[in-house]
């Protein structure tokens, strides 16, 4: 059963364009969501991540946009550049297990010059 | 600081051998967290070590064990390897036990022939 469900699966965009990535949950005793970025032969980096007592969480050209009645969440990565390029997963994890963080399947970027 | 530390970087080992891979955390952090990374399954929670104790365990067989020591630094063991076994082996560290950020090392990439 997946938890986390991440779309679209890759997205190509242009340099200076919006990326935009989206997630959905089914648990509601989710209270945290992070966003990963990770290049080849890397581990996953975190970005930025998002609690459900906000709306929206900004970090330079990342921002995080959580609604929870709808239980989505997506990251937007604005003025997308090259370097962006990368696949990002987006995650949850609840109180009590905060070791336990349940990714989405990932989203490949690929930004265009 | 430096970050998580994985050892050995690659691995390749045959059916019905076992493996032991190795992770180091961030200093002073004290909660260990292992996930395993595939393309078909995506990254997935095996355990959660803090205070040398499993915290949380994931849902692969009792093959995949792991242990943590007074130091922090943390073993994980896959025994009779099987070939679905090959995979990057991701470790991740956290400041104390509940807390959410987790930071990742590069992985371990085993490969079972």
């Amino acid at each position: 059963q997946q938890q986390v469900k991440q779309s679209p699966q890759s997205l190509i965009v242009q340099k200076g364009g919006i990326s935009i990535i989206n997630c959905a949950y089914e648990n509601t005793a989710f209270d945290y969501f992070p966003w990963y970025q990770q290049f080849p032969g890397k581990g996953p980096a975190l970005l930025i991540a998002i609690r459900p007592d906000v709306s929206e969480k900004k970090e330079g050209r990342f921002t995080i946009s959580f609604n929870k009645s709808a239980k989505q969440f997506s990251l937007h990565i604005m003025d997308s550049q090259p370097g962006d390029s990368a696949t990002y997963f987006c995650a949850a994890s609840m109180m009590g297990s905060q070791g336990n963080l349940i990714f989405g399947k990932g989203t490949k970027l690929s930004v265009k010059p | 600081k430096a970050g998580v530390t994985q050892t050995p970087r690659y691995l390749i080992k045959t059916r019905g051998q076992q493996v032991t891979l190795s992770c180091s955390p961030i200093s002073g952090h004290r909660s260990v967290s292992w996930y395993q990374q595939t393309p078909g399954q995506g990254l997935q929670f095996l355990f959660e070590y803090f205070s040398e104790t499993q915290r949380n365990k994931g849902n692969f067989p009792g093959r995949f064990s792991g242990r943590q020591f007074s130091n922090s630094r943390s073993e994980m063991n896959v025994s009779t390897l099987e070939l679905g076994d090959s995979a990057l082996y991701l470790c991740a560290s956290s400041l104390e036990f509940g807390k959410n950020e987790q930071f990742f090392g590069p992985g371990t990439r085993l490969t079972v022939l």
